[in-house]
Order: structure tokens, then C-alpha cells, then sequence
């Protein structure tokens, strides 16, 4: 079974550009979450979805964040403009079931100098 | 609201010691799930265990042990004989039934020397 796919797995770009972040979750998982994870800490949930529509975003930072699940499958997570503290690694995680495990991509770390 | 604290930042021991790596949670629902990721140096988190707040009983896996204490609200992992493939950032969480998300903790530097 293949894994979550997450593209590109390293960004660098300079402050006030921009980013976007793919993911392909697991086949048959209805939820796809976007956790950023700062450097020693532990991840934090930016945006979590139910097949196309949006659970939980209330940590995203709405004025520069911004993520899509376009036909309950692809997510892509878009960053514009990048601020300095938003050097990370962005990660994706599937779910089949409420309760269940989390499975995690390989992540997209974002350098913004 | 859901908190998950690991207090030790980072452990050192050496190979074949045994380490418990301690997680306190917090939480206000009855009902509610705690994991346990392994995060490798290639940095993708890697499940270890989910157990539910109705379900005390401790769990072995091989090296690996939990110790689920609901009075103290803590979920506790122990690796006996400490190998140096154990080196990792360890991440304990949480999950509240309705809520579906995972919070975790800062997460546990464990450093395994030969």
C-alpha cells in the first residue's frame, strides 16, 4: 500500500514569496491533515479536512495560509506571502477512522531566508 | 482544551540500559485515544501505539512497554535494552473522541550510545 506522497520534500525562497505544498493521502482515507512542525518542537495542526470540506482551521494562519482539498483527494497548501517564522517542515497526515492512527508523509521542509 | 506535556527534553544513556520516556496529559473528555510516534532522523513520524481512555491495561511489544495510568493521567514508555537504532525523537499525544485531531507534546530527544 503505498504511503503519503508530499512534494517538493525541500523549499528555499526568500521572504515575502510564495510556496505551495502537495499532498496525496492514502487511497480511502477521508482525512487529511496539515500539521507544521518548527524545529524541536512537536507538530502543530494548521488545517484538518473530511473528504473536501473543513473540520478544524483554527490554527491556520488565515492572512498568509491557505489550503485546498479539491475532490477529497489532493490537498495542496499554499503560503503567500512567507515570513521568516514560517521556516518548518510541513506535514501531511491520513486517516481512515475517528480515533485512529495518523499516517504521515516524509514532510516538505520550508527554509524562508 | 487538550494538553500533552513530555517534561524530558532530551535523554543520554548507554546501549542495553533501559529508559522510560514520560508523557502527562491533560484533558476534559472520558473519552479520548494516546498515541506514541518514533521520529527517525529522515524525520517521517512513525506510529508505535494507540490506546483508549477505557483501556488500562499495559502493553509489551517486544522491547517496547507503555504503562497507561489514567489516576495520574499519564502514558508512560519504557524501552528495555536500549539499542542505537532507537535513536529518534519520541512524540506522545492525544486525541478527544470528537475531535479527531492529534496534539502532541514537545517530544523527547532519546540518544542511544554505543
Amino acid at each position: 500500500e503505498a504511503g503519503v506522497a508530499q512534494s517538493p520534500r525541500y523549499k528555499i525562497i526568500e521572504k515575502r514569496q510564495s510556496v505551495a505544498f502537495w499532498c496525496n493521502p492514502i487511497s480511502g482515507h477521508a482525512t487529511l491533515y496539515w500539521y507544521q512542525q518548527i524545529l524541536g518542537q512537536g507538530p502543530k495542526l494548521l488545517i484538518q479536512f473530511q473528504n473536501n470540506g473543513v473540520v478544524d482551521d483554527s490554527q491556520l494562519p488565515k492572512d498568509r495560509f491557505s489550503a485546498e482539498r479539491l475532490k477529497g483527494v489532493d490537498s495542496t497548501l499554499k503560503i503567500q506571502p512567507a515570513k521568516l517564522e514560517d521556516s518548518a517542515v510541513y506535514l501531511c497526515a491520513s486517516s481512515p477512522m475517528t480515533g485512529g492512527e495518523l499516517f504521515f508523509g516524509e514532510g516538505s521542509r520550508l527554509t524562508v531566508l | 482544551a487538550q494538553k500533552v506535556t513530555q517534561a524530558q527534553t532530551e535523554i543520554s544513556v548507554v546501549e542495553k540500559e533501559d529508559v522510560t520516556l514520560d508523557c502527562v496529559y491533560e484533558t476534559r473528555d472520558t473519552t479520548y485515544y494516546l498515541f506514541w510516534y518514533k521520529q527517525p532522523p529522515s524525520g517521517e513520524l512513525v506510529f508505535l501505539i494507540r490506546r483508549n481512555s477505557f483501556d488500562e491495561q499495559n502493553e509489551i511489544s517486544g522491547r517496547y512497554s507503555w504503562n497507561f495510568q489514567k489516576s495520574t493521567s499519564s502514558f508512560n514508555f519504557t524501552i528495555t535494552a536500549s539499542q542505537v537504532v532507537d535513536s529518534a525523537v519520541y512524540f506522545c499525544a492525544l486525541s478527544e473522541s470528537g475531535a479527531q485531531k492529534l496534539v502532541f507534546g514537545q517530544g523527547t530527544r532519546l540518544t542511544i550510545n554505543p
